[in-house]
């Protein structure tokens, strides 16, 4: 199983829309946990942290479920420069990787007019 | 002022070359890294750093040796390159800790 897994996507969505990413995690110790953007040709950049009781960020809401090892994403009200690929991270813990962030595939958005 | 920077930004090379790919950070962060992101998009991480510990992910062929002359820079010298290197490598760094992750822009390595 790999460390961290994606919905594939991509997801193709027309302005307006509300979207929501799903991932989930192998590690059960893992402590920390992110969601990433990544634009065409373009370095990844941190969207949110994900905390256990929920966070949110304007249109952003992030949620942790620790018993399913399970992150989402939603996105309301998509606006055209959310097009992007969305990255789950999660930062190890354990060993020799302490703080290498470990990232799942992402999940493509695409949001049309 | 950049936070994370690396030259060259695209690099084209013959098989069997050697290259390297600068990497410099001026957050003050103790721990680099990098990372390769293949034709599949999927980032992975190669290597991380601080002024304790070097720690290789197991699946790096030997080609690949990162160098750091300081604290501030982490280059990545490539030995004999082949076709299968051809990706997207990406610095970053942070504290010690593992917060305040920051990746430079990115090389484009293009091996023909």
């Amino acid at each position: 199983r790999k460390e961290v897994e994606q919905d594939p996507g991509p997801f193709n969505v027309p302005e307006g829309a509300t979207v929501a990413f799903n991932c989930t995690y192998s590690n059960s110790a893992s402590q920390s946990f992110f969601w990433y953007r990544q634009d065409c040709r373009k370095e990844p950049k941190l969207l949110m942290s994900v905390y256990s009781s929920g966070n949110e960020d304007g249109r952003f809401t992030a949620q942790l479920n620790r018993a399913s090892q399970y992150i989402s994403l939603l996105i309301r009200d998509s606006k055209l420069s959310d097009s992007a690929t969305y990255l789950c991270v999660v930062r190890a813990n354990y060993g020799g990787s302490q703080g290498n962030l470990i990232f799942g595939k992402g999940t493509k958005l695409s949001v049309k007019p | 002022d950049t936070a994370v920077s690396q030259t060259p930004k695209y690099l084209v090379t013959q098989m069997g070359n050697d290259k390297s790919i600068k990497c410099e950070q001026n957050l003050g962060h103790d721990t680099m890294y990098w990372y390769k992101q293949d034709s599949k998009k999927f980032l992975k991480i190669m290597f991380s750093y601080n002024n304790k510990e070097l720690i290789i992910n197991e699946t790096v062929p030997n080609r690949f040796s990162p160098k750091s002359p300081d604290k501030a820079h982490l280059n990545l010298h490539i030995n004999s390159l082949e076709l299968g290197d051809s990706a997207v490598y990406f610095c970053a760094s942070s504290q010690e800790s593992g917060y305040g992750y920051t990746f430079g822009s990115g090389t484009r390595l293009t091996v023909v």
